[in-house]
């Protein structure tokens, strides 16, 4: 167990329809990943926060954002959902710069 | 190009063999190498985690980079069924947020 917590495990929704997932980092990690996997892509970068801000932007679509709270677990939201968002959806902490990421078991999103 | 490129397999091997796991990087700058394990339905797990070139061994695991050809290892030793996982290499620049993974390899290890 990696210690960081995703909710849910699954969701299944329609098109054009949002979505919230939250993830609990691990204890004492500041700093929270999300990652998106999907069979052709492999695991692509989205978004950072640390403590609570914005830190490094990936290939996150406009459709999409997140915040991490002051308790410092995060909530990735997508909206206007399209079928080809369907994807694994990965919340990654780290406590430090340069440290390795610990992954939860992410949130298996399938949009229909 | 991307960034990490890695042979997606699938790989299969025979029970006790020395499995070698490969991967490339065209991005100099990166200093830090991971390697991940992710079984079905489940998150990557951390395995190696290195800096710069050089051998890092953990148990039956050992991870290679030789930042001069810009070239990742991972072997397993003795591979074992519960070995049969993807397994994932990563790069990272120093001081940057953004873990850049590989495709992954898809490894099966036959008893």
């Amino acid at each position: 167990d990696s210690g960081v917590t995703q909710t849910p495990k699954h969701l299944i929704t329609a098109t054009g329809q949002r979505v919230t997932l939250r993830c609990s980092p691990r204890s004492g990690d500041l700093s929270v990943y999300w990652y998106q996997q999907s069979l052709d892509q492999g695991l692509q970068f989205l978004i950072q926060y640390y403590n609570g801000e914005e830190r490094a932007k990936g290939n996150i679509l406009e459709r999409f954002s997140a915040q991490q709270f002051p308790d410092l677990h995060s909530e990735l939201n997508l909206s206007s959902l399209e079928l080809g968002d369907s994807a694994l959806y990965f919340c990654a902490s780290s406590p430090r710069d340069n440290s390795p990421l610990h992954f939860g078991n992410g949130t298996r999103l399938t949009v229909t | 190009q991307k960034e990490v490129e890695q042979d997606p397999g699938p790989l299969s091997v025979p029970e006790g063999a020395i499995v070698s796991l490969n991967c490339t990087y065209s991005n100099s700058a990166f200093q830090y190498f991971m390697w991940y394990r992710q079984y079905s339905r489940k998150g990557p797990e951390l395995l190696m985690y290195t800096y710069s070139s050089g051998n890092k061994e953990d148990g039956r695991f050992t991870a290679q980079v030789d930042k001069s050809s810009k070239y990742i290892s991972l072997f397993i030793r003795d591979s074992q069924p519960s070995d049969s996982a993807t397994y994932l290499c990563a790069g990272l620049i120093q001081g940057a947020q953004k873990l850049v993974f590989g495709q992954g390899t898809r490894l099966t290890i036959n008893p």
